[in-house]
């Protein structure tokens, strides 16, 4: 069965701390996304990557970085933390996308409050 | 005008009535269309994957498109209070596309 988990399904931090989200897939997919999801604006694409220490900027790169050393893991960092950041981040994983039945995987999701 | 529109809802119906839940969209180049449920707190889960127009359909599930009127469409037939969520449409233009998301609808059925 297809699993994706991700580190901390609550998180609060303070405005200026370092937050690192880390997703991991277990189906050997080599696409992997990071969204946010905010009520009314729905899934935002931050970062994805589609292989192995590759990465590229989604729609709404800004205030984030990400890394994938790994097939399996990819990690979301938020380096200094703001409340407009406070959203529900959700980890996303795909196969190939020549696949023409290709869909994505989400995770549960990663709530954080920036106080 | 945002790519893909959806009304956010809330939609509440009895137990056992027809659903019907619609997504807009601008770009005509799009050609696969999903609908994902998402259940409170969890992550979204893909329930309907079609290619261009015409009806697909999965149990009590119907998705429709209509690329003449840029126009899909998620009917649940018998809904139970277990379809109540929020759903959400998704398109792409090709394979090596990215996945443009709806806003998503939040459905309550009422036993």
């Amino acid at each position: 069965d297809v699993k994706v988990t991700q580190s901390s399904r609550y998180l609060v931090k303070r405005t200026g701390e370092k937050v690192f989200l880390e997703c991991v897939q277990d189906m050997d997919h080599e696409n992997m996304f990071w969204y946010r999801q905010d009520p009314g604006l729905g899934l935002r694409l931050i970062y994805f990557s589609y292989d192995v220490k590759m990465k590229e900027k989604g729609d709404i790169p800004e205030g984030y970085s990400v890394s994938r050393e790994k097939k399996e893991r990819f990690s979301l960092i938020l380096e200094s933390t703001s409340t407009n950041q406070t959203s529900m981040y959700l980890c996303a994983s795909s196969p190939p996308l020549t696949s023409r039945t290709d869909t994505q995987y989400f995770g549960p999701g990663t709530r954080l409050t920036v106080l | 005008q945002k790519e893909v529109e959806q009304d956010p809802g809330p939609l509440s119906v009895p137990e056992g009535a027809i659903v019907s839940l619609n997504c807009t969209y601008s770009n005509s180049a799009f050609q696969y269309f999903m609908w994902y449920r998402q259940y409170s707190r969890k992550g979204p889960e893909l329930l309907m994957y079609t290619y261009s127009s015409g009806n697909k359909e999965d149990g009590r599930f119907t998705a429709q498109v209509d690329k003449s009127s840029k126009y899909i469409s998620l009917f649940i037939r018998d809904s139970q209070p277990s379809d109540s969520a929020t759903y959400l449409c998704a398109m792409i233009k090709t394979s090596y596309d990215k996945v443009i998301f709806g806003p998503g609808t939040s459905l309550s059925v009422i036993p």
